[in-house]
């Protein structure tokens, strides 16, 4: 049983550059959520798929988006990065309700 | 509002020594709550959760915590602390969306044990 796994692990990006990450989810798992992480912070809720559609979404504006694909896998997708965007994205997987696992994340840095 | 707290941001503690790393929550309805740790760099480790049941629950690595309702807490114990315990801790309780079976995770702000040799 494979866990978790998340691309790039880091990447680099200009202000108002797009930027996708990717997360594959633990097999059997047909839920997934992204979380952002800023330094010295907890992790926030971006939003949540279940089944291919957006069931959740968190303190976030529009240009963040995302896709989940029939295999479970996601997408997150920023658009008109901004220096704040800078933190660690954290993607987990769920089957029951309250089970999560979580991915090691991509440290993403805005410059 | 849903939240939790971590009201420690550092807790340090001698090797053999028990642990404590406090947690408590504020949400509507009946709490499911986590704990998870965090290595350098790394993504979040489960180390157990509290459904229902048994107020004391024991999870991975020897860590268990226990859930008191009265207080609104959830502190996560340790009889005796190893170096390699030294992590970011943090506590997490799940709120149901509205309308949903599904939920998202409210996270603390994190603890940082440091176990001394």
């Amino acid at each position: 049983e494979t866990g978790v796994t998340q691309s790039p692990t880091h990447l680099i990006k200009t202000r108002g550059q797009q930027v996708t990450l990717r997360c594959s989810s633990q097999s059997g798992h047909n839920t997934v959520s992204w979380y952002q992480q800023a330094l010295g912070q907890g992790p926030q809720f971006i939003f949540q798929y279940y089944r291919e559609e957006e069931n959740g979404r968190g303190n976030f504006p529009p240009r963040f988006s995302g896709l989940q694909f029939p295999n479970y896998s996601s997408e997150l997708n920023v658009n008109a990065l901004e220096l704040d965007d800078s933190a660690l994205y954290l993607c987990a997987s769920s089957l029951e309700e309250y089970g999560y696992t979580f991915g090691s994340g991509t440290r993403l840095t805005v410059v | 509002a849903q939240s939790v707290a971590q009201p420690e941001d550092q807790v340090n503690v001698a090797e053999g020594n028990p642990l404590t790393v406090k947690c408590t929550y504020s949400v509507s309805g009946n709490p499911y709550l986590f704990w998870y740790v965090q290595y350098p760099n790394r993504g979040l480790q489960f180390l157990l959760k509290y459904i229902t049941g048994d107020n004391l629950v024991k999870g991975s690595y020897g860590f268990e915590a226990e859930f008191n309702k009265s207080q609104t807490s959830f502190h996560l114990k340790k009889p005796s602390a190893l170096v390699s315990d030294s992590a970011l801790y943090f506590c997490a309780v799940r709120v149901l969306d509205r309308g949903s079976t599904l939920g998202r995770l409210y996270f603390g702000r994190g603890t940082q044990l440091t176990v001394w040799p």
